[in-house]
């Protein structure tokens, strides 16, 4: 079974700075790995996502992802954060073995970014 | 091109009433999913659905919930005889008939149990 684990519920930056929101994840076949954000009351919004090819992804807003397979983590990143980017942070797998597969998300981790 | 439509955005509902969430997914895509959101929590997988067809109906409660996608018209959630705990927020995902792509999320609907 596919599962993904956000082990940090909150991050907290200085604008500015460099962020990284964790992710790892469990599959048994291929991962296809996803990074949704989500602002009050509105949808998700795809960021980015890693399928094959190159492990560091690069995606909207800036926003950045590196896939470590041996570690099976999927980190987002952004070199300097914005006020703006403060928001919730989804990330998601889904078993690339199988078709259009249910995506599997994470707790979510809730960014805050501090001017 | 629109992207994934959900109506109503709200939905207030007194317990033992029914509730209809509609989806309508983006423009060339056959594939919904349904997912709930509880409060401070991620989202959870309900169906998925492709046109006429339930492919995957794992993760919706055996009782009082249905979901259907016919040949004409919006993906409907339905909710029979709603409970405070159905109270969540749930959105409508919809993806490409080809392709490894991303799912593309409607805004949601709100639904609070009175």
């Amino acid at each position: 079974a596919q599962s993904v684990a956000q082990p940090e519920d909150q991050v907290n930056v200085a604008e500015g700075n460099p962020l990284t929101v964790k992710c790892t994840y469990s599959v048994s076949g291929n991962p296809y790995l996803f990074w949704y954000v989500q602002y009050p009351n509105r949808g998700l919004q795809f960021l980015l996502k890693y399928i094959t090819g190159d492990n560091l992804v690069k995606g909207s807003y800036g926003f950045e992802a590196e896939f470590n397979k041996s570690q099976t983590s999927f980190h987002l990143k952004k070199p300097s954060a914005l006020v703006s980017d403060s928001a919730l942070y989804f990330c998601a797998v889904r078993d690339g073995v199988s078709g259009n597969t249910p995506l599997v998300f994470g707790k979510g981790t809730r960014l805050s970014v501090i001017a | 091109n629109a992207g994934v439509m959900q109506n109503p955005r709200h939905l207030v509902r007194r317990r033992g009433q029914e509730a209809r969430l509609r989806c309508s997914p983006m423009k060339g895509h056959s594939h919904v999913y349904w997912y709930r959101q509880l409060p401070e929590e991620g989202l959870k997988f309900m169906v998925y659905l492709q046109k006429e067809n339930i492919i995957d109906e794992s993760g919706m409660p055996k009782e009082r919930f249905s979901a259907e996608f016919p040949k004409e018209g919006p993906s409907i959630l339905r909710i029979q005889q709603v409970v405070r705990g159905d109270s969540a927020a749930y959105f409508c995902a919809s993806s490409a008939r080809q392709g490894l792509g991303e799912q593309y999320f409607g805004p949601g609907t709100r639904l609070t149990v009175t």
